[in-house]
């Protein structure tokens, strides 16, 4: 299968400072990507859709000023986390998806992000 | 809008028998998909099986099965011969036909294989 890498797996930062998680999809083009954020033993919650070349599509309730996605290519989208605070400690998931009609997204290894 | 409700939270099976995770969603729409996605401790998301809502017969990959039931809106997944490896957090997951094409997650039932 298709195959996506997140990084870093793992981040800590101190409250008030940025960070960034990117998204790649290695062997194929990725016209939409996702992002999810999953707190401990819970589901999947999508934050927003990003196609290439356009503005992201963030889900109801999701500060796009404090979450900015960038899908600057047909093989990478990243998150900033944006004056982070230890409320924003989670696991940031990333997935892609081609243009081809695939109906299969493929999940990056995630990213677990600690603010201290 | 789509919902998806898994009602076990966890499960508990003996290695090489057999468990059934319930999944249950609600749409309004006649053309979707419906996926079963494995999170073992690595947290690595993987697909195990999807299923057209358009084609009647039961998806099959292996030991897993599915049973979907359309008009009930209900889609089960059943594993057969059940190994430690598939200890893991399993997530029922719809997606529509339509553009949005975003994926909708249950709450997830997790899944312990006893030896």
């Amino acid at each position: 299968g298709a195959v996506v890498s997140q990084h870093p797996s793992r981040v800590i930062c101190k409250s008030g400072t940025s960070v960034k998680i990117e998204c790649r999809s290695l062997d194929f083009q990725a016209t939409t990507m996702f992002w999810y954020r999953q707190f401990p033993k819970q589901s999947l919650m999508l934050m927003a859709t990003s196609n290439e070349g356009s503005k992201a599509t963030y889900e109801q309730g999701v500060e796009k000023d404090k979450f900015l996605i960038n899908h600057a290519s047909l093989t990478l989208s990243t998150l900033t986390v944006t004056s982070a605070h230890p409320e924003d400690s989670s696991f940031y998931i990333c997935s892609a998806r081609d243009g081809r009609g695939n109906t299969e997204a493929f999940f990056g290894q995630g990213t677990r992000l600690t603010v201290v | 809008a789509q919902t998806v409700t898994q009602s076990q939270p966890e499960m508990s099976v003996q290695e090489a028998e057999t468990v059934t995770l319930s999944c249950t969603y609600d749409t309004s729409e006649n053309n979707y998909y419906l996926f079963w996605y494995k999170q073992p401790p690595s947290r690595q998301m993987i697909l195990v099986i999807r299923q057209e809502a358009y084609k009647q017969q039961n998806a099959t990959e292996n030991r897993f099965s599915v049973n979907f039931q359309k008009a009930a809106k209900s889609f089960s997944l059943k594993i057969s011969d059940s190994q430690l490896g598939d200890t893991a957090m399993y997530f029922c997951a719809f997606m529509s036909g339509g553009a949005t094409n975003k994926l909708i997650f249950g709450t997830g039932t997790l899944l312990a294989v006893q030896p």
